[in-house]
């Protein structure tokens, strides 16, 4: 079956780092999404990979290696507005995400 | 980027009465559309995927008949909630693929509609 493992919570300190794991398996591979949902609203797209490797926008990094069905999400420099859902999704060989159930990050002063 | 709107934005509906969610592209045409609902602390729940034209292809476990999906154009997905008891309360989210321009199948999501159900 197809399936995505991440932690349900983390908490982190402003101004710290923090890498949220995501475990995939998938029926094909054609990419693994990370969003960022915050209370009450929808999902907005932070990364995508489909390459073993690490991709790095700003303060957030996605790291994929697609031999271990793995990546993570790397926060830089947290800020108190980072404090959201991060949800990992895989798309499978029909083009269709497959959803993680969201890791809750908490940053506190 | 793409923009995807929903409307509403919440509803407060009695128990027997029918919801329709209106989701829009607004700036790209969107061939393929996605509903999902989530339930509080819980992650995205697929409902059904919406081709323009065609019929939806509903998830295991989603009622056809109990969530009618519409899309009637390259910009418009409605869904439907006929007859709604209190346990279809949740939020429910739309998402559009810019398959056009983008080079990944990024699906768009609206901001969501919050339903209740008294």
């Amino acid at each position: 079956g197809q399936n995505i493992d991440q932690p349900t919570e983390m908490t982190a300190t402003e101004g710290a780092i923090v890498q949220i794991n995501c475990t995939y398996q998938t029926s094909g591979f054609n990419g693994l999404f990370w969003y960022q949902q915050h209370a009450g609203e929808a999902p907005t797209f932070l990364s995508y990979n489909v390459l073993d490797g690490l991709e790095e926008k700003g303060r957030f990094s996605s790291f994929l290696s697609r031999s271990k069905g793995y990546s993570y999400l790397l926060l830089k420099e947290l800020q108190m507005k980072d404090s959201a859902s991060y949800l990992c999704a895989g798309m499978d060989s029909n083009y269709q995400l497959i959803w993680g159930a969201g890791t809750k990050l908490i940053i506190k002063p | 980027g793409a923009v995807v709107s929903q409307h509403p934005s919440r509803v407060i509906c009695k128990s027997g009465t029918s919801v329709k969610i209106e989701c829009r592209s607004l700036d790209f045409q969107a061939t393929t559309m996605f509903w999902y609902r989530q339930f509080p602390k819980q992650s995205l729940m697929l409902m059904a995927t919406s081709n323009e034209g065609s019929k939806a292809t509903y998830e295991q476990g989603v009622e056809k008949d109990k969530f009618l999906i519409n899309h009637a154009s390259l910009t418009l997905s409605t869904l439907t909630v006929t007859s709604a008891h209190p346990e279809d309360s949740s939020f429910y989210i739309c998402s559009a693929d810019d398959s056009g321009t983008s080079d990944y199948n990024e699906q768009f999501f609206g901001p969501g509609t919050r339903l209740t159900v008294l």
